[in-house]
């Protein structure tokens, strides 16, 4: 069964530093979501590509968290710099069309010290 | 703006027993409802999605229902078993103001089936 790849699956890293989280969606799905789980809550949407184009990101912190997904098909979450709140669980969905249901990745859990 | 609701937050029944697990949202204008599984520290697995048109779905011991006149949705697990145990979420695709589709989470409904 095709799954939605995403890694690294646990990153741990210092206050200010950067990170990336890479996320590989099924194959010919034009959708990709990136979305923050904290602890306790429900996925919060960040980011929403169709094909290579961004067409949701106001929930994005813009200030130090950037999105792409340059040819339409993999796409990397960036954070810089991390702060003690981005400690989350982030997940990567992806779906094949408006409507279809969405297959989410395993996540990366990220803890920031 | 939609907004999903999910009560109870926490539900621990004993073994065997079917129970309810149930799902609001405030735009009833949405394409589909999807019900999630999530284990501690995991990623989401889809159970359910109900198209808007649909009235219901059924997976094994599942079933779930959607009536958008309400802005409501149930998931019913038969004959629950200790397995069945983690975190329920729904989320509901609706369109947003700016012309494209969303998913909007609940918190999820944390179950807890005792041996």
């Amino acid at each position: 069964e095709a799954e939605v790849a995403q890694s690294p699956r646990y990153k741990i890293t210092e206050k200010s530093q950067a990170v990336a989280f890479w996320c590989d969606p099924i194959s010919g799905h034009a959708t990709l979501y990136w979305y923050r789980q904290i602890l306790g809550q429900g996925p919060e949407l960040l980011v929403q590509f169709q094909d290579e184009s961004v067409v949701d990101d106001s929930q994005l912190p813009k200030d130090r968290f950037s999105a792409e997904r340059l040819k339409g098909v993999d796409s990397t979450l960036k954070i810089q710099p991390a702060e003690l709140g981005d400690s989350a669980m982030y997940l990567c969905a992806s779906s094949l069309s408006r409507g279809s249901s969405y297959t989410f990745g395993s996540g990366t859990r990220l803890t920031v010290v | 703006k939609q907004e999903v609701t999910q009560i109870p937050a926490a539900l621990s029944v004993p073994e065997g027993e079917n129970l309810v697990l149930n799902c609001s949202f405030t735009d009833s204008a949405i394409y589909n409802l999807q019900w999630f599984r999530q284990d501690p520290g995991k990623g989401l697995t889809s159970l359910l999605l109900i198209q808007s048109s649909q009235r219901e779905q059924t997976s094994g011991r599942l079933n779930a229902s959607l009536d958008k006149s309400s802005g409501r949705s149930t998931l019913y697990i038969a004959a629950s078993q200790p397995g069945d145990s983690a975190t329920y979420l729904c989320a509901a695709l609706s369109t947003h103001s700016g012309g494209y589709q969303k998913v909007t989470f609940g918190i999820g409904t944390k179950l807890q089936v005792i041996p």
